[in-house]
């Protein structure tokens, strides 16, 4: 399997800022890299796919970039609503998909 | 717009079976072109891969749930159904179905039921 790890575990951040989201894979993965944005009680929520594509719908205030096997999730001008927690998935290998463990990113 | 709804039994004892079924609407699983996954997220854990299914009946598990996996498909009700067998309490989960997107060789979940809380106890 390819592991997924995030970095932070968890950060603090105010509304405005702007912030940083690590992933690295542990081989190389191209650019089948895709975040999500999970909620407490909710589905998790597509963000960006292929590394750096946002999905539709998504503020143009979320960013992805990266290849290979480092990548990084970046949010300006943090809103209220972006205070969730958020998760890596390589989708590199259609039999072995896998996850990181999340970031947690709470409102200081 | 694609919609997802998971359901099936809240508790479940240990050694039974797990039964789920995904309700799909707003497009045809038998329309082709779309892997249909199971996901799993354990009571504050991350989230883990159980497997895919397509439209054919063909379905791929994560070797990590060691066989105990049944997936399928019923076209007819435009439904996707998971089976987990020998259950205990690490199998205690929200249990979400997602639809699999493919774009360039990478693979991503664009559609994702509300997810449902299965809690396995005696």
């Amino acid at each position: 399997d390819i592991q997924m790890t995030q970095s932070p575990s968890s950060l603090s951040a105010s509304v405005g800022d702007r912030i940083t989201i690590t992933c690295r894979a542990s081989q190389s993965i191209s650019n089948h890299l895709n975040w999500y944005q999970q909620k407490p009680g909710e589905a998790p929520k597509l963000l960006i796919y292929a590394a750096s594509t946002l999905q539709s719908g998504v503020p143009s205030r979320f960013s992805g970039s990266g290849s290979g096997t480092e990548f990084v999730l970046s949010i300006s001008n943090l809103q209220p609503e972006d205070f969730a927690t958020y998760y890596c998935q390589q989708g590199f290998l259609s039999t072995s998909i896998t996850f990181g463990q999340g970031t947690r990113l709470d409102i200081k | 717009q694609v919609q997802l709804q998971e359901s099936g039994p809240g508790l479940v004892k240990p050694s039974q079976t797990l039964s789920l079924t995904c309700s799909v609407s707003g497009g045809s699983i038998s329309s082709g072109g779309y892997y249909w996954s199971w996901i799993r997220q354990r009571p504050g854990q991350g989230l883990e891969w159980i497997g895919f299914t397509y439209h054919s009946g063909s379905t791929y598990s994560n070797p990590s749930l060691k066989g105990r996996v049944t997936m399928s498909v019923d076209t007819s009700k435009n439904q996707l159904s998971l089976k987990v067998t020998s259950v205990t309490a690490a199998d205690s989960a929200v249990y979400y179905c997602a639809r699999r997107e493919r774009s360039g060789g990478n693979y991503y979940f664009d559609y994702w039921g509300l997810g449902t809380l299965v809690t396995v106890s005696s």
